[in-house]
């Protein structure tokens, strides 16, 4: 039921492109998108609808393909700022369902 | 605006105890979160409230519960503590849900607190 994310983790230089991908082996309601930095509590990004938009913010944006349970999130021109470990959460919209997060991606920018 | 706040910040035990974590969500936020966070691992979903009540509950032993105060303020407790139940317990607050079939509101996560049982 937890989603998986890939890659586990990933090291870019400044400027430099990543994606990380969710995928989940459930129908899907929305996608949510969480950073969290070393010694930090995670920090939300993102949420994206089923029959909703791709969403952006800032060089950071995402995609999310409901028929098939697939997110990805796109990191342009990165930045130091963008280290930290990226968490997708899934929710399939039942009555109060929760929020299930994967278990995170690991990215870290060096310059 | 005030963010999530909990306590205390760090909380240390030993195995068999009792462990109590506290905390308060962002005003105007009626739904409460616990997650826990062990070394290296992602955020285990615990225990949802909303306005009083228990809104779903993770894959945990009954020995964790909590509760939700009118205020909305929230409390973990842990009983009979074991070793592997070292981890950071991390909070978070959103709005709450007016509508029970349509969910999707962020969460606002507070810093957390570090348990660890000796």
């Amino acid at each position: 039921q937890q989603p998986v994310q890939s890659p586990q983790a990933v090291i870019l230089r400044e400027g430099e492109d990543a994606v990380i991908n969710c995928s989940s082996s459930k129908a899907l309601y929305s996608v949510h998108w969480y950073r969290q930095k070393h010694g930090e509590a995670p920090v939300f990004l993102m949420i994206l609808l089923k029959g909703g938009e791709q969403k952006g913010h800032d060089k950071i944006s995402a995609s999310f393909n409901e028929k098939k349970q697939q997110s990805s999130l796109y990191l342009t021109a990165s930045q130091l700022s963008y280290s930290g470990t990226y968490f997708c959460g899934t929710e399939r919209g039942t009555s109060y369902d929760k929020v299930i997060f994967g278990p995170g991606t690991s990215l870290s920018v060096i310059p | 605006e005030a963010g999530v706040t909990q306590s205390p910040t760090h909380l240390i035990k030993t195995r068999g105890q009792q462990a109590t974590l506290r905390c308060s969500p962002i005003s105007g936020h009626t739904s409460v979160y616990w997650y826990q966070q062990a070394l290296g691992l992602g955020l285990q979903f615990l225990l949802w409230y909303d306005e009083g009540e228990e809104r779903n509950r993770g894959n945990f032993p009954p020995r964790f519960s909590g509760r939700q105060f009118p205020n909305y303020s929230s409390e973990l407790n842990v009983n009979a503590l074991e070793l592997e139940d070292s981890a950071l317990y991390l909070c978070a607050s959103s709005l709450g849900q007016t509508d029970p079939t349509a969910t999707s509101y962020e969460q606002y996560f507070g810093p957390g607190t570090r348990l660890t049982v000796t």
